[in-house]
């Protein structure tokens, strides 16, 4: 069964320094969503990506965050200067066609700011 | 505001017996419902979704009921298995929006 993968699987950064985290969404699926979990706590929408765009965004992802779909395979979350309490763990998904149906999510990607 | 929540944060079954795991939301507006289940150390698992033109779905061994006038969701699991322990959440959204908006999770336990 085809599903999302995501690297690297833990990543541990110095505070304020950039980190990029890589999707592999499913192949036919159009849209692209990152989501976070703040350990004990509950898994946060971040932004939603159709067509190269930023179709929604929480308040979370401000001017430090950024998505990118570089090539035809890979979905990417930069955070420019990372925070103490950005370290959570970080879910990508990917959906067949967007509003109203299931998420597929990758296994995530665990990031400690020290 | 807009919020979806788990009225018990564990819950614990005898293996064979049937569970429920109960959900409240609170935006009337919502419109699609999903259960996901969370093994340690993986992503949300899909389990089994509903629309708002809908109160009952099955699935193999799960059934979600949704009553749209108390803004109640539930999560039924026939014969429970050891293998369902994991945590379980639900989640919602409504039209316009691509987000999905989560609950705060139950973790299922089951006893042999």
């Amino acid at each position: 069964e085809p599903e999302v993968t995501q690297t690297p699987s833990h990543q541990v950064t110095q505070m304020g320094q950039e980190v990029i985290l890589r999707c592999v969404p499913i192949s036919n699926h159009l849209y692209f969503y990152w989501y976070r979990q703040i350990l004990g706590q509950k898994v946060e929408f971040l932004v939603s990506f159709y067509n190269n765009e930023i179709s929604e965004k929480s308040e979370i992802f401000d001017d430090q965050f950024s998505v990118e779909r570089p090539d035809g395979s890979n979905f990417t979350l930069k955070i420019r200067s990372t925070k103490l309490e950005d370290s959570a763990m970080y879910f990508c998904a990917s959906s067949p066609r967007g509003m109203d149906e299931k998420l597929f999510f990758g296994s995530g990607t665990q990031l400690s700011v020290l | 505001g807009e919020s979806v929540g788990l009225h018990l944060p564990t819950l614990s079954v005898q293996e064979g017996d049937n569970s429920i795991i109960n959900c409240a939301y609170s935006n009337s507006a919502s419109d699609y419902f999903i259960w996901y289940k969370q093994e340690s150390g993986k992503g949300p698992q899909f389990i089994i979704d509903i629309r708002s033109n809908m109160d009952k779905r099955q699935g193999q061994r799960v059934t979600v009921l949704l009553n749209k006038t108390v803004k109640h969701l539930s999560l039924q699991i026939a014969a429970t298995q050891p293998g369902d322990s994991a945590v379980y959440f639900c989640a919602s959204s409504w039209d316009s929006s691509y987000k999905l908006i989560f609950g705060s999770g139950t973790r299922l336990l089951v006893r042999p």
